[in-house]
């Protein structure tokens, strides 16, 4: 049972064009939601997050946008630039007592971007 | 400053080998985490650590164990592998802060078991 799905695998856009990526939960009990950033043989890098109680956090180029009551989330990248390609992992995060901050990730979605 | 640090970066093993998967963190974090990623998926949590001396399992722990002797380290053993095993495996670790989930990866290690 997925509590964290990202439905595109994969996204294609051009440079320059703005890049949105998608996710969706199923766990009420998540309440803080970051994305990770992951080029091929490295590990994930955090590149965003944001907590229940907003609905939008901004970084840069990087925003995301939190609708509670649909239980989704995205990524806005405005403008994509190739080194943006890579694979865009969604992971949530349940901070209520004994959970230990434990993540629970998506699929990823590929993101290119065609210069 | 390394970050969190992984050996070895890849290995192949016989069906029924074991071997120690190792990690270390040199950012003083309490919570230490291993992942593990198959094609085409997510990462799925194998075991996890809120200090030393202090281990508990994730989704997917069987046919792993894991040890916290100290803050730094955290290795993941393998008794018997199986091809099941086969996969890219990531530590990551998370300072202690309240309210706080972001966690550190490592560079992650490519196991294949023939």
């Amino acid at each position: 049972d997925q509590q964290v799905k990202q439905n595109s695998p994969s996204l294609s856009v051009q440079e320059g064009r703005i890049s949105i990526l998608n996710c969706d939960y199923t766990n009420s009990m998540f309440d803080y939601f970051l994305w990770y950033k992951k080029y091929p043989a490295e590990g994930p890098t955090f590149l965003i997050s944001i907590s229940s109680i907003k609905d939008k956090n901004e970084d840069g180029r990087f925003t995301v946008f939190l609708n509670k009551s649909a239980k989704h989330l995205s990524l806005h990248i405005v403008p994509s630039q190739p080194g943006d390609s890579a694979v865009y992992f969604c992971a949530a995060s349940d901070h209520s007592g004994g959970s230990n901050y434990k993540l629970t990730f998506g699929k990823g979605t590929l993101l290119t971007v065609n210069p | 400053n390394a970050g969190v640090t992984q050996t070895p970066k890849f290995r192949i093993l016989k069906i029924g080998q074991s071997m120690t998967l190792q990690c270390t963190q040199d950012m003083n974090h309490n919570y230490m985490y291993w992942y593990r990623q198959d094609p085409g998926m997510g990462l799925k949590l194998i075991y996890y650590s809120v200090g030393a001396g202090i281990t508990d399992k994730g989704e997917v722990p069987n046919g792993y164990n894991v040890s916290r002797s100290t803050t730094e380290d955290f290795p993941l053993r393998l008794e018997l592998a199986a091809p099941s095993q086969t996969s890219v495996y990531f530590c990551a670790s998370r300072r202690g802060l309240a309210g706080v989930s972001e966690q550190f990866f490592g560079p992650g290690t490519r196991l294949t078991v023939l």
